[in-house]
């Protein structure tokens, strides 16, 4: 079955510092979901890469899906106590089958 | 409009009891899925269905987990003879689905979880 690893597990930075969370697989990845949890709220949807090579940006976010190395990065720029919570990368079979990252929790100081 | 609703929100039960999760879609998503997330873990998938059926049930932890899905809406899932290691959150999602039902599903929205809780 195909695993995702998420690194790293916890990060903590400064308000206004830029991060970057990866998300590897242990299969190729045909597609990929980033998600944001915060604590007691649901899943909130981020962004779904499809092809290689693909990046996508919204507002101070961007991830992209690296097909060859089996990986795909999130980068959020000049952070804001707005996006801590945990992020959660999330892969999916022609069959419905979903696996996700145990994720990385972001905690950014004022 | 109305998002993913689930019920109960909280649900604390005996050790033995059987359990009945019910989750709403939104109107309209033909795919729902069903995932626990216990303390401190990551998400993990239980059950896809596309329409009523449920092409994949490998991901049911044991033989005392089932879920259904009737009319194409809502969906139950139900754990029997519970034990305290069902204790977890269980979150419903829905989408559209993808032409035939392949890659790529669409964005998952999310239900706002039942928190189980088994003693």
């Amino acid at each position: 079955s195909q695993e995702l690893e998420q690194s790293p597990q916890s990060l903590i930075v400064q308000e206004g510092k830029n991060l970057t969370i990866n998300c590897t697989s242990s299969k190729t990845l045909y597609g990929l979901y980033w998600y944001k949890q915060k604590y007691g709220e649901g899943l909130i949807f981020l962004m779904m890469l499809q092809k290689g090579g693909e990046e996508k940006s919204h507002e101070k976010i961007t991830a992209k899906l690296d097909e060859k190395k089996q990986q795909s990065s999130l980068h959020i720029t000049a952070s804001q106590p707005s996006h801590a919570g945990i992020y959660l990368c999330g892969a999916f079979t022609n069959a419905g089958k979903s696996t996700f990252g145990d994720g990385t929790t972001l905690t950014v100081k004022p | 409009g109305a998002g993913v609703s689930q019920s109960p929100s909280n649900k604390v039960t005996e050790k033995g009891k059987d359990v009945e999760l019910r989750c709403d879609p939104i109107s309209g998503h033909t795919a729902l899925y069903w995932y626990r997330q216990s303390l401190g873990q990551g998400l993990e998938f239980l059950i896809y269905f596309q329409g009523n059926s449920a092409p994949d049930k490998s991901g049911l932890p044991s033989d005392r987990f089932s879920a259904e899905r009737t009319g194409g809406s809502v969906s139950t899932l139900t754990i029997q003879r519970t034990q305290q290691e069902d204790s977890a959150v269980y979150l419903c999602a829905s989408s559209f689905s993808a032409a035939g039902g392949g890659w790529p599903h669409n964005e998952q929205f999310f239900g706002p979880g039942t928190r189980l809780t088994v003693l």
